[in-house]
C-alpha cells in the first residue's frame, strides 16, 4: 500500500466550477499536510498546509483534513484555466521529510 | 527575500562523469532536502541536512550519492559515476529551524534537470 494516494487522474472541469482533489494517507502519525501545484516542467509551489482537523480557506482554495478517516482534500473554488497543473499531496511525520503522492493532473477547460 | 536558488538549471553528463548540484536556501532557513523526480514518477525524497550535519539520509541510494551542507556556501548533492538511469529532476527546499510546537513549510527551489547521455 503506498503512503499517500491520490487520484492521477486526469480531472477536467469547465472554467468556473469547483474542482475536487483526494488524498489519503497510511500513517497514522502523520502530523503536517500539504498540498503543492507543480506546472509542467517546473517546481513545486506551495499552495497549503493544514495541521489541524477541519477546513482552512485561502481565496479560492480550501483544504479540508479528516484525521480519523486519514483523508485530506483540496477544493479550487471558480476553477481557471491558469489552475491546469498537477497537484500534489504531501505529508511529514515524524520525520521532517514530504512524502507525496504520485499527484493529480487537473484541467481546466475555457 | 530571495528564494530557494539552485544551480545548475540543467545539466549534461557522459555515462561514468561526476554531477555537481547546488543549493543555496532561503534566507532565514538552516534545513535542507533533496528530492529527486524521475520522469513521469512522483517526488521522492533523498536526503536531509542542517549545518554541517546530515540528519536523514533514508532516501539516497547507497553508491555514488553523497551530500553535504558547509558551514559556509550551498549544499552540494554530488552523484559520481552518472548512468542514464540518474536522469531526473532534482529538486531542493528548505524550511526554517523548527521550535517547539512550529512545523516546518518547505520551499521548493526551481530544481537541476540532470541528463545523463
Amino acid at each position: 500500500q503506498k503512503e499517500v494516494e491520490q487520484n492521477s487522474g486526469p480531472l477536467s472541469v469547465p472554467e468556473g466550477a469547483i474542482a475536487s482533489l483526494n488524498c489519503t494517507y497510511s500513517d497514522r502519525v502523520s502530523q503536517s499536510f500539504f498540498w503543492y501545484r507543480q506546472y509542467s516542467g517546473k517546481s513545486p509551489e506551495l499552495i497549503m498546509s493544514i495541521y489541524s482537523n477541519g477546513d482552512k480557506e485561502d481565496g479560492r482554495f480550501t483544504a479540508q483534513l479528516n484525521k480519523a478517516s486519514q483523508y485530506v482534500s483540496l477544493l479550487i473554488r471558480d476553477s481557471q484555466p491558469s489552475d491546469s497543473a498537477t497537484y500534489l499531496c504531501a505529508v511529514t511525520g515524524s520525520a521532517r521529510q514530504l512524502t507525496f503522492g504520485s499527484g493529480t493532473q487537473l484541467t481546466v477547460l475555457p | 527575500n530571495a528564494g530557494v536558488m539552485q544551480n545548475p538549471r540543467h545539466l549534461v553528463r557522459r555515462r561514468g562523469q561526476e554531477a555537481r548540484l547546488r543549493c543555496s536556501p532561503m534566507k532565514g532557513h538552516s534545513h535542507v532536502y533533496w528530492y529527486r523526480q524521475l520522469p513521469e514518477e512522483g517526488l521522492k525524497f533523498m536526503v536531509y541536512l542542517q549545518k554541517e550535519n546530515i540528519i536523514d539520509e533514508s532516501g539516497m541510494p547507497k553508491e555514488r550519492f553523497s551530500a553535504e551542507f558547509p558551514k559556509e556556501g550551498p549544499s552540494i548533492l554530488r552523484i559520481q559515476q552518472v548512468v542514464r538511469g540518474d536522469s531526473a529532476a532534482y529538486f531542493c527546499a528548505s524550511s526554517r529551524r523548527r521550535e517547539a510546537g512550529l512545523t516546518d513549510t518547505q520551499y521548493f527551489g526551481p530544481g537541476t534537470r540532470l541528463t545523463v547521455l
